[in-house]
């Protein structure tokens, strides 16, 4: 069975800090590692995308991924009010032609 | 790039009607696209899988016949939602998979059935 693990949170950063939301997946096979944001009511936001193991920056979102430990994570630097949503990791077992397997969310609060 | 959209946004239907839900790729074209679904305080599901020219493929103890996918187009997927019953009161999300490995979603349909 497919599982993704993401602690629900909430999870409260002051602003200008870093925020580290984790994720776990149980599936060895997976290959393609995602993580979207959702703001409430809102359908979700890809953020990144990660696929070898390491690190993969964009801005000020750092993606890494560790297939050994079947461990994903999502660093935001210098956190702003309107990063506060909920993070989904999503992990996709084969290539292009599956669909997602998401966790429950991670619900960030940036404190002003 | 990478926009999709759905119509509606938002449905309320009675009870026993069908309902149907277009997911377009604006910029770019879909052989794949997903169809997903959320209830409140929970995660995306996966529902099926929709193919151009091709029969869906549904995820275990997704109702085919309750939930009819088209995917007529590189750009278009219905997912038409028959004989509705409160239980199928949900967040319709369907995604499109871009260029790559990635799969850029439309902004969702709310249906409520009373």
């Amino acid at each position: 069975q497919k599982e993704v693990e993401q602690n629900s949170g909430p999870l409260s950063v002051p602003e200008g800090a870093i925020a580290s939301l984790n994720c776990t997946y149980s599936d060895r096979g997976s290959q393609s590692f995602f993580w979207y944001r959702q703001y409430s009511g809102k359908s979700p936001e890809l953020i990144m995308s990660i696929y070898s193991n390491g690190d993969k920056e964009d801005g000020r979102f750092t993606a890494q991924l560790n297939k050994a430990s079947q461990y994903v994570s999502l660093l935001i630097r210098d956190s702003q009010p309107s990063d506060s949503a909920t993070y989904l990791c999503a992990v996709q077992i084969g290539g292009g032609a599956d669909g997602l397997t998401f966790g429950k969310g991670t619900h960030l609060i940036i404190q002003p | 790039g990478a926009v999709v959209s759905q119509h509606p946004s938002r449905v309320i239907c009675k009870s026993g009607t069908s309902v149907k839900i277009e997911c377009r790729s604006l910029d770019f074209q879909a052989t794949t696209m997903f169809w997903y679904r959320q209830f409140p305080k929970k995660s995306l599901m996966l529902m099926a899988t929709s193919n151009e020219g091709s029969k869906a493929t549904y995820e275990q103890g997704v109702e085919k016949d309750k939930f009819l996918i088209n995917h007529a187009s590189l750009t278009l997927s219905t997912l038409t939602v028959t004989s509705a019953h409160p239980e199928d009161s949900s967040f319709y999300i369907c995604s499109a998979r871009g260029r790559g490995n990635e799969q850029f979603f439309g902004p969702g349909t709310r249906l409520t059935v009373l």
